[in-house]
């Protein structure tokens, strides 16, 4: 079983959607959490990190399930800029991220 | 402030061959992590550095594969001799603190190809 599953996508969706994405990860002593962004091509970048208590940064808004091993991220108002591939990253007591297959996003104008 | 370099952007060799992939990371990053990512699988862990010594490189796949990090700076991944199945791209990370929340900068990555 992966340490990390999401849903690959492809989402499209038309500009000004709210769109959200899942992950689930396998396990229990998994510490941190965070969702970064990556463009085509390029390198993986933070977006937000996933508190217990769920987190919102503007436009963005992350929750985390410890209990059901959950982690989600809503996207409001969605932009052209938000196409990207999002992936779901988790951390245990080591140093070590486990990265999910990530989900891809295309906003459509 | 620069962010985490790899060189070279792009390698194609062949297999059997030699190939270094080289990772600066922030200037004062202690901590500094090799994943690879294989086409159609996800990013994997491979190994990583607090300053010039290993800490954990549970992720590397076998013994062609070598890391060194000399004076705890700019890091070195060597394959040899590479094989079809090490081609993906090659991501170097590095963040100042290793606990928590602390955030990995990644670099742009080095894209193996190996025929």
């Amino acid at each position: 079983r992966k340490e990390v599953e999401q849903d690959p996508g492809p989402f499209n969706v038309p500009e000004g959607a709210t769109v959200a994405f899942n992950c689930t990860y396998s396990n229990s002593a998994s510490q941190s959490f965070f969702w970064y962004r990556q463009d085509c091509r390029k390198e993986p970048k933070l977006l937000m990190s996933v508190y217990s208590s769920g987190n919102e940064d503007g436009r963005f808004t992350a929750q985390l399930n410890r209990a059901s091993q959950y982690i989600s991220l809503l996207i409001r108002d969605s932009k052209l800029s938000d196409s990207a591939t999002y992936l779901c990253v988790v951390k245990r007591a080591g140093n070590q991220f486990y990265f999910g297959t990530g989900t891809s996003l295309t906003v459509i104008p | 402030e620069a962010g985490v370099t790899q060189f070279p952007s792009h390698s194609v060799i062949e297999k059997g061959q030699t190939v270094t992939l080289r990772c600066d990371p922030i200037s004062g990053h202690d901590n500094l992590y090799w994943y690879r990512r294989v086409m159609g699988k996800e990013i994997k862990f491979l190994l990583h550095f607090v300053k010039e010594s290993k800490q954990d490189e549970s992720g590397m796949p076998n013994n062609r594969f070598l890391a060194e990090r000399t004076g705890g700076t700019y890091s070195t991944l060597k394959v040899q001799p590479a094989e079809l199945e090490d081609s993906g791209v090659y991501f170097c990370a590095s963040s100042w603190l290793s606990g928590g929340y602390n955030e990995q900068f990644f670099g742009p990555g080095t894209r193996l190809t190996v025929l």
